[in-house]
């Protein structure tokens, strides 16, 4: 079956420090891979996104790039904020109208 | 553009009772899914709809129900609740298209507090 790995946390940081949170999978065929960031008191919005292997998504200087040697997803931006502070969820959708997520890793960055 | 909007935002009931919560997506969005979020079991999926059609289903109770409607708002019900149900139920809707890309459209979600 399908399921997400998501390095477990919860992690606190320092304010510019350098943040990785690994997430591997498992899944037959060519999944889609994404990692969702929910702040607290609301709803998961999508961070970036790679659709095939070797792809690297980003945005809001956070970066991933789809391994599938290794079916890996690692999640890294090089200098955090405080309000990079929230849960973040990586996720992999075969193309069967679900999302698997993984457990979700909690985010704290401190000034 | 409006958010996918999440009805009632809070709820409380009674072990035994039912609860219906509701789903409007994103404006021109024919997709809705929902999710249950709780701190021992993480994001699990509960059921996906299309054009009025549940085309996927996870691994919960008959108890869980859900449809949609020709303006593409959904409802999820859940009766005879338990107190394991206590969870924070999550709408999402995606772009229109026979074949969603996950990318998803999440509301704030509903919470529901069973005592």
């Amino acid at each position: 079956g399908n399921s997400v790995t998501q390095m477990e946390g919860p992690v606190t940081l320092s304010e510019e420090a350098f943040l990785t949170i690994n997430c591997t999978y498992t899944a037959t065929g060519y999944p889609s891979l994404f990692w969702y960031v929910q702040y607290p008191g609301e709803g998961l919005q999508l961070l970036l996104k790679a659709t095939k292997a070797d792809d690297k998504g980003s945005n809001k200087g956070f970066e991933a790039t789809y391994r599938k040697e290794t079916t890996s997803f690692h999640l890294e931006k090089g200098s955090v904020q405080v309000s990079d502070s929230a849960v973040y969820f990586c996720a992999l959708y075969p193309n069967d109208y679900k999302l698997s997520f993984g457990a979700g890793t909690t985010v704290t960055v401190r000034a | 553009k409006a958010g996918v909007t999440q009805t009632p935002r809070y709820l409380i009931k009674t072990r035994g009772q039912q609860v219906t919560l509701s789903c409007s997506p994103i404006s021109g969005h024919r997709s809705v899914s929902w999710y249950q979020q709780t701190p021992g079991q993480g994001l699990q999926f509960l059921f996906e709809y299309f054009s009025e059609t549940q085309r996927n289903k996870g691994n919960f109770p008959g108890r869980f129900s859900g449809r949609q409607f020709s303006n593409s708002r959904s409802e999820m019900n859940v009766s005879t609740l338990e107190l394991g149900d206590s969870a924070l139920y999550l709408c999402a809707s995606a772009e229109p298209g026979l074949r969603n890309t996950g990318e998803l459209f999440f509301g704030e979600g509903s919470r529901l507090t069973v005592l």
